[in-house]
């Protein structure tokens, strides 16, 4: 399996663009987590979905954060408009109901200028 | 903030020495997990201890949890250069929903050859 995969694994925009990241989680896994990362407030839980349904969003930051799930082998965080305070590295993982460990894939390493 | 405490922020030590980082918490648990991460790169799960459990061993790694304390251990043995990484405990709060890790602000290990 080619683990969790992510897209952009970079990306470079300007204030009040709209960004979209992407994540294939690995197939069969029924969870899906994302992620960010900073220097500042280390690595925190924005959503997670279980069976492509969201479960906890407690984590989302503002109203200009949305994530989707589309079905069982897609999702998407999008940030809309993007501030400099986005910037950060967004991690999606996946894991399995049972199998607490979760896989995380390269991150997306975003910059808001 | 339910979020775990790590100690030390920073550990370098030379190849073949022992390296122990440890990680604090609130409240009570479901298990708890320690992932290392390389710079620039995903998290990856490396052992997980469930709260009845005292003590787990995987290769080079031992884990041990003190629910009285609410702390755990990282033993690290003989250690190589490759083991250079961030390590991060990381807590399923009793409680929670299922899966909802909570994250560590990491130990940077650094190994020289």
């Amino acid at each position: 399996d080619a683990g969790v995969i992510q897209s952009p694994r970079h990306e470079v925009t300007e204030m009040g663009q709209e960004v979209t990241l992407r994540c294939k989680p690995i197939s069969g896994h029924d969870y899906l987590f994302w992620y960010r990362q900073t220097m500042m407030r280390g690595l925190e839980l924005l959503i997670y979905f279980n069976n492509n349904v969201p479960i906890d969003d407690s984590g989302m930051p503002e109203d200009r954060f949305s994530a989707k799930m589309p079905n069982a082998s897609f999702s998407t965080l999008k940030i809309q408009p993007s501030e400099p305070r986005d910037s950060a590295v967004y991690f999606c993982a996946s894991s399995l109901e049972g199998i607490e460990t979760q896989y995380f894939g390269p991150g997306t390493r975003l910059l808001v200028l | 903030s339910q979020q775990g405490e790590e100690d030390p922020q920073a550990l370098s030590i030379q190849e073949g020495e022992n390296a122990t980082m440890n990680c604090s918490y609130k409240t009570s648990i479901n298990n708890l997990q320690w992932y290392r991460q390389n710079s620039g790169r995903g998290l990856v799960h490396l052992i997980l201890i469930r709260s009845n459990e005292r003590e787990k061993h995987s290769g080079r790694l031992r884990v041990t949890l003190d629910t009285s304390k609410k702390s755990s251990s990282l033993l690290i043995t003989a250690s190589r250069a490759a083991d250079t990484a961030s390590y991060f405990c990381a807590t399923v709060y009793g409680g929670t929903s299922y899966g909802k890790l909570t994250f560590g602000q990491g130990t940077i290990l650094t190994v020289h050859p």
